[in-house]
Order: structure tokens, then C-alpha cells, then sequence
């Protein structure tokens, strides 16, 4: 049964500690997506990536958030310092093709609370 | 810029009745995709059924079907015979055709209810 993982489930740190959360994308699936998700803003795109490049990335805070993906199989997303605004559900979704139609799979979300 | 509007926050239904999810959108744009997610307690966004602009026909996914009106911008999910697990909350989201990377614009969601 193939799914998206994400690392960690749930993650409590202090403000301004640097925070790594690592997506592991749906084997074969070339296109993957970070969101965020929040009481007040509700679910937002921060970046994306097709084919390991980055496609958009305007939804994400270009001074501490940094995305990237290593390699096919691994995505991550960086905030460095970490702020209590940043505390969310971060979700990563990922789809094959270039296809827009095709379904994104989500992972179960990382849950990040600052302090 | 496109926006999605669920004007609903809550609703309740009684097992094996019948519900409705509102949602409305805007965009200029003749072409484009609208999808319904669902999210349970566990948090996973599971997609439920989806539609193509460009399609008069109205999808269907066994209980679960639209009522899609692109004149009025409208894309209401209708759920029959409701049942303990599809309580969630349900996410209407937009899809441009003319984005590049498939970028999804979720409204703010509705929590449903369904009660024994």
C-alpha cells in the first residue's frame, strides 16, 4: 500500500531553534508539494517541486523557511529560527505526471509547536 | 486570484441521511479542476471526488456525488446515506489549468457530523 510518509508526527521545540521535517514522496511520484496548515489561514501551499526543481515557492517565508528535495525519494523542509507563528500541520503531498488532474497524496502531517 | 468560500463551518447529519457541503468559488478562468477532500480526526487528507470545469456532466463516487455549477460558481458535495466514518472535515479546493504545478486552493472547511 503506498503512501506518503512524513518525519516527525509531532514535533514541541523552543523559539528559535532550528526545525528539519522530512517528507518521503509515493515511489514513482515526480511532483511533490508542501502545505501548512493553521486555525486562522487554514490549508496554504508553500512550495513545490517537480522532478526534484522547484516550481513555486512565493507561499513559503524566504527568510527561514528553506524546501528542498536531495534526492527522489526525500523532501525536506527547513525553518531556521523557528517562531511561535510557525505553529502548524505541515503537510506533504505528492503526485505523479504532469498531468494537474492527477490525485495528490497527502502524508499524515507533521504537527510543529513553538514555544 | 482565485478564492474558495465554504460558508459553512459546521453541520450534523443523522446516520443514513443525506447531506449537502456548500462551497463557491471565484476565478476568471473558463478551465480548471475543483475537488473535495475530507479529513478525519486521524488529520490525513483523503481525496473524495473531483471535476473537471469543462465537464457538464456531475461526478459521482458512490455515495458521494456533486452538484456542480459553473454559471453560478458553485460545487456542492452531496453525501447519501451517511455513516458514522465520514465524520471529518470536508475541503472544497480550486485548481488553475494554467499553473504550471498543480497548486490547490482550499477553502476553510466544513465539519461534519454524523451522529448514530
Amino acid at each position: 500500500d503506498a503512501r506518503v510518509t512524513q518525519t516527525p508526527r509531532d514535533k514541541v521545540t523552543e523559539m528559535g531553534q532550528e526545525v528539519t521535517m522530512r517528507c518521503q514522496p509515493i515511489l514513482g511520484h515526480n511532483t511533490v508539494f508542501w502545505y501548512r496548515q493553521t486555525m486562522m489561514q487554514g490549508l496554504e501551499l508553500l512550495a513545490y517541486f517537480r522532478n526534484r526543481a522547484p516550481l513555486d515557492d512565493s507561499g513559503m517565508p524566504k527568510d527561514r523557511f528553506s524546501a528542498e528535495m536531495p534526492d527522489a525519494t526525500l523532501a525536506t523542509l527547513k525553518i531556521q529560527p523557528s517562531e511561535p507563528r510557525d505553529s502548524a500541520v505541515y503537510f506533504c503531498a505528492s503526485a505523479i505526471g504532469r498531468d494537474l488532474y492527477n490525485e495528490q497524496f497527502f502524508g499524515p502531517g507533521t504537527r510543529l509547536t513553538v514555544l | 486570484a482565485q478564492t474558495v468560500t465554504q460558508s459553512q463551518p459546521e453541520m450534523s447529519v443523522q446516520e443514513a441521511e443525506t447531506v449537502t457541503l456548500s462551497c463557491t468559488y471565484d476565478t476568471s478562468e473558463s478551465n480548471y479542476y475543483l475537488f473535495w477532500y475530507k479529513q478525519p480526526p486521524s488529520r490525513q487528507m483523503i481525496l473524495v471526488i473531483r471535476q473537471e470545469a469543462y465537464k457538464q456532466q456531475n461526478a459521482t463516487e458512490n455515495r458521494f456525488s456533486v452538484n456542480f455549477q459553473k454559471a453560478a460558481k458553485s460545487f456542492s458535495l452531496k453525501i447519501s446515506d451517511s455513516q458514522l466514518g465520514d465524520t471529518a472535515m470536508y475541503f472544497c479546493a480550486f485548481m488553475s489549468l494554467y499553473n504550471q504545478g498543480g497548486k490547490l486552493i482550499f477553502g476553510q472547511g466544513t465539519e461534519l457530523s454524523v451522529k448514530p
